[in-house]
């Protein structure tokens, strides 16, 4: 299985929104409601942000949110803060049953 | 509040196998609504899935990995434990252990991680 294609940077200023994109194929992404995202600071564990697509974790900012065309999810943060700088994966389920990442993200907070 | 505790040997050699558990802090492990999983992240890159496993059903792994990889439960000691074998430099990693709903995505607890090196 191939690691799902996520951008390797993307930037914004404080206060802006940006969105991820991750896209795989029919075989994921495009057959699945399983789809997450997680954040990770350097040096840190990762976070887990969104699951199935759409849905935060309690105690999750309402500034993050996740969806879903096709084959591509994406993971929307507005209100852009310092302190989202940080590397974000999205995951997800595939057709034979198994789970694969994205190849991650740089966030930068200008 | 459920911990998740890696531990294991820090420095493997190559060829040799790889053997990390992961210590739950309470009994969930013997709940099938929960899938227990172990992800990795090798020096400077991104996260790869090995694996995962559920009380009462069936283990899943990482295609790439499934010829050297076994996950397995220990109810009694409330641990979940990985070996991989005929280890590599490539196998060089944080290796994380975390809990997954079943039947979602949910990624909910994460341990902090152990870090195993493959060098002679």
């Amino acid at each position: 299985q191939s690691a799902l294609t996520q951008p390797a940077s993307v930037s914004g200023s404080p206060g802006q929104s940006i969105s991820i994109s991750c896209t795989g194929t029919s075989s994921d992404v495009g057959n699945s409601d399983h789809v997450s995202w997680c954040q990770q600071h350097p040096g840190k564990v990762p976070k887990l942000m969104i699951y199935d697509v759409s849905h935060r974790p309690s105690g999750v900012s309402d500034r993050f949110s996740g969806s879903k065309s096709g084959n591509t999810a994406s993971l929307t943060i507005s209100g852009l803060q310092a302190e989202d700088e940080a590397d974000y994966y999205c995951l997800s389920y595939t057709t034979s049953k198994n789970w694969v990442f994205g190849g991650g993200t740089r966030l930068t907070v200008l | 509040q459920l911990q998740l505790q890696e531990s294991g040997p820090g420095l493997v050699k190559p060829s040799e196998t790889l053997s990390l558990t992961c210590t739950v802090s309470d009994d969930s492990i013997s709940r099938s609504t929960y899938s227990w999983v172990w992800i990795r992240q090798p020096p400077g890159k991104g996260l790869e899935w090995i694996g995962n496993t559920y009380y009462g059903g069936t283990t899943q792994y990482n295609p790439s990995l499934k010829s050297r990889v076994t996950i397995s439960l220990d109810t009694s000691k409330s641990q979940v434990s990985l070996k991989l074998t005929s280890v590599t430099a490539a196998d060089t990693a944080v290796y994380f252990c975390a809990r997954r709903k079943r039947y979602t995505s949910n990624l909910d607890v994460w341990g902090k991680g152990t870090t195993v090196t493959v060098s002679s």
